[in-house]
């Protein structure tokens, strides 16, 4: 079956612009989960969605940073006023429930570029 | 804050040679440990978890890991390795709070030599 999808694969975008990063869950999968990537580290939580709420948002660097899921299937980060330090791998997971016992699928990854 | 460390930052081994890499976590209430793996061009996969039980817990492609919990670690093992395993491997713990977000180490990048 399908997987977890992410578009656009690669962003370029300039310094103080507007971004908006989607991801498609599997389907039925009520938990949703965006994380960033560094270069040379591992995945850091941003955000976590059970059904259209966010039921944690505690790794969100600042109020630059929005996500929304309105339906409660896809799902899109919103990143304002961009910075070079944005610059990043944007994952996103999602699985059937939000616990740990849940295992997370990952998508590809949207790799964001501000210049 | 919760946190996870891999000791290894790239390790290089031939075929055939064990693989042992390190994870330690600071201790975050209940333990869910994970070891996740990302080969080349492709998405990050789940390798394999501990919950509960036997601390010695077996994954896909002959991976198994061990959860000593007086050293707070759960590192990864596998007897003999393939060229195939060259990848990126990253150890992960449950966050803090009753959901599934997860706190993940720096990663290790393995590369096997033919």
């Amino acid at each position: 079956g399908a997987g977890v999808s992410q578009t656009p694969s690669n962003k370029v975008t300039e310094k103080g612009k507007y971004v908006e990063l989607r991801c498609d869950p599997i389907s039925g999968h009520t938990a949703l989960y965006w994380y960033r990537q560094s270069l040379g580290q591992g995945p850091e939580f941003l955000i976590y969605f059970q059904g259209t709420g966010a039921a944690d948002d505690s790794g969100l660097p600042n109020d630059r940073f929005f996500a929304v899921r309105p339906e409660g299937s896809v799902s899109t980060l919103k990143i304002q006023r961009t910075e070079r330090g944005d610059s990043a791998m944007y994952l996103c997971a999602s699985s059937l429930l939000g616990q740990a016992t849940s295992p997370q699928y990952f998508g590809p990854g949207t790799r964001l570029l501000v210049l | 804050a919760q946190s996870v460390s891999q000791h290894n930052h790239h390790v290089i081994l031939s075929e055939a040679a064990s693989l042992e890499l390190g994870c330690n976590y600071s201790y975050g209430g209940t333990v869910n440990l994970f070891w996740y793996v990302q080969y080349p061009g492709q998405h990050l996969q789940l390798l394999l978890k501990y919950f509960s039980g036997d601390p010695l817990v077996k994954g896909i492609k002959g991976f198994e890991a061990e959860f000593i919990k007086s050293k707070f670690s759960f590192n990864l093992r596998k007897p003999s390795v393939q060229w195939s395993d060259t990848a990126e491997y990253f150890c992960a713990n449950r966050g803090s709070g009753n959901t599934g977000k997860l706190i993940f180490g720096q990663g290790t990048t393995l590369q096997v030599k033919p």
